[in-house]
C-alpha cells in the first residue's frame, strides 16, 4: 500500500471549512483513498473514501487530484465536535488499513 | 441497529498471563479485523477473520491468536503477556472488503 504524508496538526475556526491535505505520490491505479478520524480514546470513525472521482457524503467531501498523487478532505462547516486526529489511508482494498500519524485537527471557538 | 461492540471495556493483567477480548460485529457484517493502538500512535493491524478463518495477518507474534464464530463474532487471545502489550485493542467489522467500522475498543493494562 502506498505511503501517505499529512501535516501533524492544523487549526480551524468554528463554522469555517476545514481542508485537510494528504500526499500519496506513490499511489497505484487500483488503490483507494480512505479517511478516518479518531476522537480521543474512541475507536476510529469512517468518514469517506474514493478511487479517482470526487466524493461527497453527509460528513465531508473528498477531492482527489487528477494525477491522484494528493487529496483533500473538506469538512464544510467545522464544529467543536470535529476536533480529532484525521487519518488518510491508501489501500488496495479495505482489508488491511495502515494508519500513519494523522493530522490533529483542532477546531477553535 | 447496534454498531460494533467490544468487551470488556477495561482490563488489567499481570505479565505472563493470558487474555481474551471479544467483539460482536455490526449487523450484516461478516468480516472482523483486530488492531492494536499503543498510546500516542495510530492503530496497527493484527489480523482479519472471514468465514471463521484468518485471512490476513500483520506483523504480530504467534502469541496473538484469534477466532471467529459462526455468528461472525470474534475473539482475540494474547498469551504470555508482556508490558509492551498494554494498548487499546480495536475491533472493526465490514461486509467483505467494504469500509470497516470500529468498535470503542478494550483498554488492556499489563502490570
Amino acid at each position: 500500500d502506498a505511503k501517505t504524508t499529512q501535516p501533524p496538526s492544523m487549526d480551524c475556526a468554528e463554522g469555517r471549512a476545514a481542508n485537510l491535505p494528504c500526499n500519496h505520490s506513490t499511489i497505484s491505479g487500483n488503490e483507494y483513498v480512505y479517511w478516518y478520524r479518531q476522537i480521543h480514546s474512541q475507536g476510529p470513525q469512517y468518514i469517506i473514501h474514493g478511487l479517482k472521482n470526487n466524493e461527497t457524503n453527509e460528513m465531508a467531501s473528498l477531492i482527489i487530484t487528477e494525477d491522484r498523487k494528493s487529496s483533500t478532505l473538506i469538512l464544510p462547516h467545522a464544529t467543536l465536535r470535529d476536533t480529532a486526529v484525521y487519518y488518510c489511508i491508501v489501500t488496495g482494498s479495505a482489508r488491511q488499513l495502515t494508519f500513519g500519524s494523522g493530522t490533529q485537527l483542532t477546531v477553535l471557538p | 441497529d447496534a454498531g460494533v461492540t467490544q468487551s470488556p471495556t477495561h482490563l488489567i493483567k499481570t505479565r505472563g498471563q493470558q487474555v481474551t477480548l471479544r467483539c460482536s460485529p455490526k449487523s450484516g457484517h461478516d468480516t472482523v479485523s483486530w488492531y492494536q493502538q499503543a498510546l500516542g500512535q495510530g492503530p496497527q493491524f493484527i489480523f482479519q477473520y472471514y468465514e471463521e478463518e484468518e485471512r490476513q495477518r500483520g506483523n504480530f507474534p504467534d502469541r496473538f491468536s484469534g477466532h471467529q464464530f459462526p455468528n461472525y463474532s470474534s475473539e482475540l487471545n494474547v498469551n504470555a503477556l508482556l508490558l509492551g502489550d498494554s494498548a487499546l485493542y480495536l475491533c472493526a467489522s465490514s461486509f467483505g472488503y467494504n469500509e470497516q467500522f470500529f468498535g470503542p475498543g478494550t483498554r488492556l493494562t499489563v502490570l
